[in-house]
């Protein structure tokens, strides 16, 4: 079984810099997975920040990066303000429309 | 603009079914699947499955396999996603989104399932 893994938490003061990453239990994430990443308030739908590795979706502010850093995706934020105040969930694409959940990370920004 | 639209909440016993409708607009239909993935209270996102709404292929998660189907009505824009034999951990948000494959968006507004008795 696949199991993708995020960071529980991390905590960022604002204006200030975070880089989550989503990883494999076994083997490395690249390109191929086509890593995505999904942000959530409780309470609301996911919504999608970045597709395809580094791609980001439309209205998505350019504080919000992707990237392969190593053997995981990684999501970064810069210049952290408090409404980035969430959950970020990646997704790792295995083919045949098959989808792997990471297991979340809640980012608090004080 | 693309939007997708849930069926409402639903409160079920043990053992019963549900099934949550999907109702897609602001787009050519065929062109892209729909996946779901549901969250249960305090929990992550598990996606379910996902269905090609251009030939009606599926593909569910290995845990759902059984007691899940997807189908769609290309007549009315509609994907529709059925759970059998509830059980109290099936008690969750269901979500519906676009499949890009390899990405989803946009997303439903989400359909409360809670299975008590």
């Amino acid at each position: 079984q696949t199991v993708v893994t995020q960071e529980p938490s991390f905590s960022v003061s604002p204006g200030g810099t975070v880089t989550l990453t989503c990883g494999l239990t076994s083997g490395s994430v690249s390109t191929s997975y086509y890593p995505s990443w999904y942000q959530q308030t409780p309470g609301q739908a996911p919504r999608t920040l970045i597709y395809s590795t580094n791609t980001r979706s439309s209205g998505v502010p350019d504080r919000f990066s992707g990237s392969i850093l190593g053997n995981k995706a990684a999501l970064t934020i810069t210049g952290a303000q408090a409404d980035d105040e969430s959950d970020y969930y990646c997704v790792l694409y295995m083919g045949s429309g098959i989808y792997v959940f990471g297991t979340g990370t809640k980012v608090t920004v004080l | 603009q693309v939007q997708l639209v849930q069926s409402g909440a639903e409160v079920k016993k043990p053992g019963a079914s549900v099934k949550v409708s999907c109702k897609a607009s602001g787009y050519t239909f065929s062109s892209y699947g729909i996946s779901w993935v549901r969250q249960a209270p305090g929990q992550g996102l598990e996606w379910m499955g996902w269905i090609s709404v251009y030939n009606g292929n599926t593909n569910y998660a290995q845990k759902l396999q059984g007691r899940v189907t997807m189908t769609t009505d290309t007549s009315t824009s509609t994907v529709y996603m059925e759970l059998r034999s509830l059980r109290s951990d099936d008690t969750a948000v269901y979500y519906c989104a676009r499949d890009h494959l390899g990405w989803f968006d946009p997303w439903g507004q989400g359909t409360l399932v809670t299975v008590s008795s």
